[in-house]
């Protein structure tokens, strides 16, 4: 079984663009919760959907945003990209109440 | 703001040595602590979920207890192997948001 799969892997942006990064769960997995982490850091909590409903909001902008779709998969949108926002963004998907099963990330970096 | 620290940032051993490292959080409202293993080029593995106090888990030559009272856990790993090399992580979820705090990680590299 296929675990937890990112798209893109790498990312380069310019200020001020838009982005979307995906992510597709585990089969079964009806969570999905974004992180980002910036390098000397731990992963911060982005957003949390369950069932395509958002569960929990980190401490970020409006200009980050997400989608959670009937399969379950989840789109993480960041609009007016700054150079701070380079990071690299994971998605971890779960079971209700189980452990979170992380994907390999997504490398953005902002020019 | 929750605050949960981890320390040593980065540790140097030998094969065969034995270590340990800290996590620290806040000791109000707790409902559960993960640690994870990151290794360079992968993602985050779980390795424990404690959720009681006194907590101890162990998987194979890792092994973590849990201090809710006093907000630590340690994990230990006896007789580290290079393969043992990683970013451990824990992160601390309280019981008023269910959002999981992560530390900064302790970087353990074992030296063949």
């Amino acid at each position: 079984d296929a675990g937890v799969t990112q798209s893109p892997t790498h990312l380069i942006k310019t200020r001020g663009q838009h982005v979307t990064l995906r992510c597709s769960p585990i089969s079964g997995h009806k969570s999905v919760s974004w992180y980002q982490q910036v390098l000397g850091q731990g992963p911060q909590f982005i957003f949390q959907y369950y069932e395509k409903e958002e569960r929990g909001r980190g401490n970020f902008p409006d200009r980050f945003s997400a989608r959670q779709f009937p399969n379950y998969s989840s789109e993480l949108n960041v609009n007016a990209l700054l150079l701070g926002d380079s990071a690299l963004y994971l998605c971890a998907s779960s079971s209700q109440g189980s452990e979170q099963y992380f994907g390999p990330g997504t490398r953005l970096t902002v020019t | 703001i929750l605050n949960v620290e981890q320390s040593p940032q980065s540790l140097h051993v030998q094969e065969g040595d034995s270590t340990n490292f800290t996590c620290s959080f806040p000791s109000s409202n707790f409902y559960a602590l993960h640690w994870y293993r990151w290794e360079t080029a992968k993602s985050p593995e779980a390795l424990f979920v404690m959720t009681l106090n006194g907590d101890e888990k162990k998987k194979g030559r890792i092994s973590a207890t849990l201090n809710t009272k006093e907000g630590y856990s340690y994990l230990y790993i006896k007789g580290s192997q290079p393969e043992d090399s990683a970013t451990y992580l824990c992160a601390f979820t309280s019981g008023g948001s269910y959002i999981p705090t992560f530390g900064r990680g302790t970087s353990l590299i074992v030296h063949p």
